[in-house]
């Protein structure tokens, strides 16, 4: 079974431009997460799609947004890139259709902002 | 709020000796814990988990006992290997979808 699959591997984006990412969960699973990871902030929730619906977001900016798809894959959107959005994405899959007690992870999109 | 407080590391280990990884945490209501791993060059994963008071969670020689009353969920295993050198993360969820990590532990062991 395949694992989660996040593309692109790596993004290199200049101040300002917009970036979508993306995430193809494992088969089966229809729980999307979507977490940062940096240095000085550690793993941070951004948000969670269930059957193309958001049940939860974290603290980010309007800038930061997301959908799911019917097929459960999943993007993720930040535009008007500002320096401090470099930092690995993350996006989890779960399989639960409540609460999500195990997570599956991709192994992320690395953005840098320049 | 909800957080997640981890011992700092780096922590560095020889083989066979004793790990132990501090977390505390700050809950409104009772959340669920979590250890998540993340080896070398691969993405997290769940080590273990506890969802009640008292429940031990262990995985792969590791364990976490929830303590209520201390509000800790501390990682520990007794011979540790080579293989174990990887970045520890406690997590806790109040069963909201999203789980809220501590900064991570990452531990060295030395052959």
């Amino acid at each position: 079974k395949a694992g989660v699959t996040q593309t692109p591997r790596y993004l290199i984006k200049t101040r300002g431009q917009q970036v979508t990412l993306s995430c193809s969960p494992i088969s089966g699973h229809r729980s999307v997460s979507w977490y940062q990871q940096t240095p000085g902030q550690g793993l941070q929730f951004l948000f969670e799609y269930f059957s193309e619906t958001q049940r939860n977001k974290g603290n980010f900016p309007g800038r930061f947004s997301g959908r799911q798809f019917s097929n459960s894959r999943s993007e993720m959107n930040v535009s008007t890139l500002e320096l401090g959005d470099s930092a690995l994405y993350l996006c989890a899959s779960s399989s639960v259709t409540g609460f999500n007690e195990k997570l599956f992870f991709g192994s992320g999109t690395q953005l840098s902002v320049l | 709020g909800n957080s997640v407080t981890q011992m700092e590391g780096p922590v560095t280990l020889s083989e066979e000796a004793f790990l132990t990884i501090n977390c505390t945490y700050t809950a409104t209501g009772y959340p669920s814990l979590f250890w998540y791993v993340q080896y070398p060059g691969e993405g997290l994963q769940l080590l273990l988990k506890a969802t009640k008071a008292d429940d031990k969670g262990s995985n792969k020689g590791f364990e976490a006992t929830y303590r209520k009353e201390t509000t800790s969920f501390h990682l520990e295993k007794g011979s540790v290997q080579v293989s174990d050198s990887a970045v520890y993360f406690c997590a806790l969820s109040l069963r909201d979808y999203k789980l809220s990590f501590g900064a991570g532990t990452t531990v060295t062991v030395r052959a």
